[in-house]
């Protein structure tokens, strides 16, 4: 596809479930990152995935979050015995920019690309 | 560890005003600067970018930021504005350190209202 796509789009659960968030980014992309956006907030930094590996999720609330992306490129994040304080939207980004020991180049565009987001609500 | 800041949660403006949402940043790194939009039901855009160079940027659609260092500022402003800008507006930093995954700080938003 053309561009970032996440399913579902909207997602309604009753305390304690289980959910599972798709991505899927733009092909090729070799970064892709999870956010958690609340009502009224900015966007905040989950985790991130460099192909398969997931190289930080320092932004994960909660051992109840788990994301993965086992093939590189498609990415699940699961929430376990989901919580009202989980209610958010969930944005997944991709970039083609990648993390390496070199040193960062000018001109090299790092931007990411979002998608429209699964919004969550937990009654 | 970053953090970004947008005062005004909310600006109203009339149509053909300019405009001008501030965003402020702190950081212990130097940072890359941003400007996204999402608009009604849509996912976040790139409008502008400040990677290096000149420290005026613009976008296609007229809008320009500006990188001051000395004051940790990235302003977006806009000379006339139309009805079709209105939507919320996120600035951004991320790490410009190589190594660093380059995800995103975002500020809390700017909803604009362009009104009639």
């Amino acid at each position: 596809g053309a561009g970032v796509s996440q399913s579902p789009r909207y997602k309604v659960a009753k305390r304690g479930q289980d959910v599972a968030l798709r991505c899927d980014p733009i092909s090729g992309h070799v970064s892709l990152f999870w956010y958690q956006q609340a009502l009224g907030q900015g966007p905040e930094f989950l985790t991130y995935f460099q192909n398969e590996a997931q190289l930080d999720k320092s932004g994960l609330p909660s051992d109840r979050f788990f994301a993965e992306r086992p093939e590189g490129s498609v990415s699940t994040l699961k929430i376990q015995r989901t919580q009202q304080e989980d209610s958010a939207v969930y944005l997944c980004a991709s970039s083609s920019h990648w993390t390496g020991a070199h040193r960062s180049r000018e001109g090299v565009s790092y931007e990411q690309y979002f998608g429209p987001g699964t919004r969550l609500t937990v009654t | 560890a970053q953090s970004v800041t947008q005062l005004d949660s909310q600006v109203p403006v009339f149509e053909e005003a300019p405009v001008e949402l501030r965003c402020n940043y702190s950081s212990s790194v130097s940072v890359y600067l941003f400007w996204y939009v999402q608009y009604p039901n849509q996912g976040l855009q790139l409008l502008l970018k400040y990677l290096s160079g000149s420290t005026l940027v613009e976008s296609i659609n007229g809008f320009e930021a500006e990188f001051n260092k000395s004051q940790t500022s990235f302003h977006l402003r806009k000379p006339s504005v139309h009805i079709s800008d209105t939507a919320e507006y996120f600035c951004a930093v991320s790490d410009k350190s190589s190594g660093s995954a380059r995800q995103l700080t975002f500020g809390s938003g700017t909803q604009l209202t362009v009104l009639p």
